[in-house]
């Protein structure tokens, strides 16, 4: 079945870059998503890619989508300890039936 | 996300009891999900509603069942809690089309004894 993977944690000194990265399994995959979660927040939309692009920038984020390799990044420029959070993937596929699926989530860490 | 608003933040009971977790939603969305969080394993979906007379079973439906009462509100029911249902759950909204993204409440952190 269709599956999306992260590393669990990542940890880097303030004011460097951040580089998240997602795996995912289904080819059929129309938009990827990328979403942080604060302590005691739900889930904030960040950024996404629809699956004809190979990249998108947002200020201090760049999301990369390799579609050969099925892998996604996002990229923080300048990382800040207010970027501390736990970053989710996301995915939606047109496999026939709805499908919205998350990874497990990046627990970024930013050490100042 | 202040335009979904889910109640109650916080819940401790006992095992067997009947617990709901209420959603509502200022964002005009027709599409509503409940999800549960636990560490490592990221967000599973429990039932997801597309419109107030539609409602559809996600990935782990067992042990749980939902009511869309009205377009903005999209309730949780756990008929008799146990305790692996101990978990984070959260509410989300989306538009439409499949491909939108979703918008969530703030979660409801569960415990059950």
């Amino acid at each position: 079945g269709e599956d999306v993977e992260q590393s669990l944690f990542l940890s880097v000194r303030e004011g460097d870059s951040s580089v998240i990265n997602c795996t995912y399994t289904d080819s059929s995959s129309t938009y990827l998503y990328w979403y942080k979660q604060e302590p005691g927040a739900g889930l904030q939309l960040l950024t996404y890619i629809f699956s004809n692009m190979d990249m998108k920038q947002d200020q201090r984020l760049t999301v990369l989508l390799n579609k050969k390799d099925k892998h996604l990044s996002l990229r923080i420029a300048d990382t800040q300890t207010g970027d501390s959070a736990i970053y989710f993937c996301a995915e939606t596929t047109t496999s026939g039936t709805y499908k919205y699926i998350f990874g497990t989530g990046t627990r970024l860490k930013v050490l100042a | 996300d202040a335009d979904v608003t889910q109640t109650p933040r916080n819940r401790i009971t006992k095992t067997g009891k009947r617990i709901m977790l209420e959603c509502s939603q200022t964002k005009g969305h027709d599409r509503m999900y409940w999800y549960r969080q636990d560490p490592g394993l990221g967000l599973r979906l429990i039932y997801y509603s597309f419109d107030v007379k539609d409602i559809n079973k996600g990935e782990i439906s067992d042990g749980y069942s939902v009511s869309r009462q009205a377009q903005a509100k999209f309730s949780l029911s756990l008929e008799s809690a146990i305790p692996n249902q101990t978990a984070l759950y959260f509410c989300a909204t989306s538009e439409g089309a499949g491909n939108q993204p979703q918008h969530f409440g703030d979660g409801t952190r569960l415990s059950i004894l």
